[in-house]
């Protein structure tokens, strides 16, 4: 089982739409959870991060995380066709007390007009 | 621009050549991170510096991989011996010295090809 999972997609929404990506995670013992968005060739950035339980929301954005269940996604409102990027879900293990990020393999999404 | 910058942007070597590349974090950031990733996975943590200490390192980076960070400025990630499967986009990233550290801003990355 890979410590960080994702669909790869590729995910399509059309414009205005919701945008759901899901990612699931092996380490019990992680506690803090991150989104980065890529775009094609470029380098990620960080648009999300959550450490507890429940929904945070940050403009059209919002993250959800279920402990329990291990599981952690991202919902984007209103979906425009500047949001068709890759999405990576980071998760630091538990164990690791130097700032060790395990990357998921990413979620393509593309926003149709 | 005050942001996370590597140099060179693309390299082009034979197999067997060693490489080496540099990253300039963002000045107030002690903590610097490389990664690697290739096309269709996200990056593969390879090792993280605070300050001038290298504190963790990846079983990935095997002994042909070296990085050091001397001053705890700038860091340079070098490649003995190039092989095919080297090839890649290496990123560099950086954190502030205060919070968690998982807040890590990237560089552009350098692309490396192994001829």
């Amino acid at each position: 089982q890979k410590e960080v999972e994702q669909n790869s997609g590729p995910l399509s929404v059309p414009e205005g739409a919701i945008a759901s990506l899901n990612c699931t995670y092996s380490d019990r013992g992680s506690q803090s959870f991150f989104w980065y968005r890529q775009y094609s060739g470029k380098s990620p950035e960080l648009i999300m991060f959550i450490y507890s339980n429940g929904d945070k929301e940050d403009g059209r954005f919002t993250a959800q995380l279920n402990k329990a269940s291990q599981y952690v996604s991202l919902l984007i409102r209103d979906s425009q066709p500047s949001d068709s990027a890759t999405y990576l879900c980071a998760v630091p293990p538990g164990y690791s007390s130097a700032s060790k990020i395990i990357f998921g393999s990413g979620t393509r999404l593309s926003i149709r007009p | 621009d005050t942001g996370v910058s590597q140099d060179p942007r693309h390299k082009i070597t034979k197999r067997g050549q060693n490489v080496t590349f540099r990253c300039d974090p963002i000045s107030e950031h002690n903590r610097l991170y490389w990664y690697r990733q290739t096309l269709g996975q996200g990056p593969e943590f390879l090792t993280y510096f605070q300050n001038e200490a290298q504190l963790e390192k990846s079983r990935l980076l095997s002994d042909r991989f070296s990085a050091e960070r001397p001053k705890g400025s700038f860091s340079t990630l070098e490649i003995q011996r190039t092989e095919q499967g080297d090839s890649a986009m290496y990123l560099c990233a950086s954190s502030p010295t205060s919070g968690s550290g998982y807040e890590q801003y990237f560089g552009p990355g350098t692309r490396l090809t192994v001829t």
